[in-house]
Formats: structure tokens, sequence, C-alpha cells
């Protein structure tokens, strides 16, 4: 099984509303990614989980809260977002949180957030 | 930082071959050069990955000249489905906090019948 799965697909929530997105991987990778990406842009990382421990926060407002709950589940909690935090949400896991020793990234389809 | 420099967008035909080059004049010296693809409403997915002279798999090559500071994905005989965005990505998320972990641009690439 390599896939990464993510729910919801698609969320609209407003500004003062609190959600979560889901990832989940059953392909015992023990580094696991969010990333934000915008239309017709790449990805931005915004964090790392290596061994289910945050390894690096890019700074990401507090606004977004990312949680490991175990070694195959990924979670972001959100709250209090505004319009502009619309964009893609995109789930990814690697063997290895180094590059040379199997960081290749495996992503999920992503989740569409609206915020009104 | 490993910055990412790659043509914006390229049209082909089918059954050509297709070389995307990035250019990563301040690569570093344990960067691994990696490749995505990624289609509409889709996650990236990975397409190869090399840290010097050539790489090949089943689906592409990669080729790095002596300096490093360019890299060249190759995909052979390209098809309609290979229409999507491709993209660079230079450095290792120890390196600097995940701060020089960062995608290129990315080349929208079009095949045409």
């Amino acid at each position: 099984d390599t896939e990464v799965t993510q729910t919801p697909k698609h969320l609209v929530m407003g500004m003062t509303n609190k959600k979560s997105l889901k990832c989940e991987q059953h392909m015992g990778h023990r580094a696991m990614y969010w990333y934000k990406q915008k239309a017709k842009k790449p990805p931005e990382l915004m964090f790392v989980y290596s061994y289910e421990k945050l390894s690096i926060n890019e700074s990401v407002p507090s606004r977004f809260s990312p949680e490991c709950p175990n070694s195959s589940l990924l979670n972001l909690h959100l709250h209090a977002l505004q319009p502009e935090d619309s964009a893609l949400y995109l789930c990814a896991s690697s063997q290895d949180i180094r590059v040379a020793s199997g960081g290749e990234q495996y992503f999920g389809p992503g989740t569409r957030l609206t915020v009104t | 930082l490993a910055k990412t420099t790659q043509p914006i967008s390229m049209d082909s035909y089918e059954g050509q071959e297709v070389n995307i080059t990035c250019s990563h004049n301040n690569i570093a010296t344990n960067d691994y050069i990696t490749w995505y693809q990624q289609f509409p409403s889709q996650g990236p997915r990975f397409i190869i990955q090399g840290y010097k002279t050539k790489v090949t798999n089943e689906v592409a090559s990669l080729f790095i000249p002596a300096d490093r500071k360019s890299s060249t994905l190759s995909l052979p005989r390209v098809s309609l489905s290979d229409t999507a965005v491709y993209y660079c990505l230079v450095g290792d998320i120890e390196d600097n906090y995940g701060q020089n972990f960062v995608f290129g641009p990315g080349t929208r690439l079009s095949v045409l019948p």
C-alpha cells in the first residue's frame, strides 16, 4: 500500500470555525509533512514530523496547529482562519526525513480548503 | 538558499523526448535533486532523484553536470498523459531547519497530439 489518504477532500469554513484535516499512511514511514499550495504555485512546506516529533515549523501562524497522534496519523487543526488561508493542503510521508536516506515523498490528494 | 529556476512552460508533441532544465546555482554539498510531477487537483508524484552524474529509472532520466549547478529531467517519448507541472526540488529537510527545502516554480508541460 503506497497510498496517503486525506480527509475531507473539500472543506468550507467560516473564520470563527474550528476544523481539522486528517492524513493517514500505512507504509511504515517515519516522516510526515504538511504543505500548503495556492493556485498555480508550488507547494510550501509548513510542518515536518519525524518519528512523531515536530521537527520543523516553517514560521506558520498559530491558527494552524499540527498533531501527530501516532506514526500513521497526522492532523492539522484549524482555528480562526483568514480568507487568504484558502488553498490546497497537502499531506506527505517519507521513509526518513533525510533525502539521502529515503526522502522520497508520497503525497496525498490534498484537502481543498475555502475560508469564507 | 538553493533557489531554483525553471522554464515556466514547455510544449511538445507525442512521441518526442522532452528535456526540462532546472538551475540551482547555490546548491549545497549535501543537497540532492528531486523531481516531482503534479496533475491538476492531485498531490505531486515522485519521478526521480539524484546527486551527481546520471540517474535513470523506468520513467525518466536525470542528468547532473559535474558542477551540479543545474540538472535536466529527460522524459522519453512523451504521451498526452504526461501533460502536467514538473517541479524541481533541491535541498534537504535537515538543512537550515527546512528553510532550504523549497520547490522550484514548476514547469507546465503541454503535450500535443
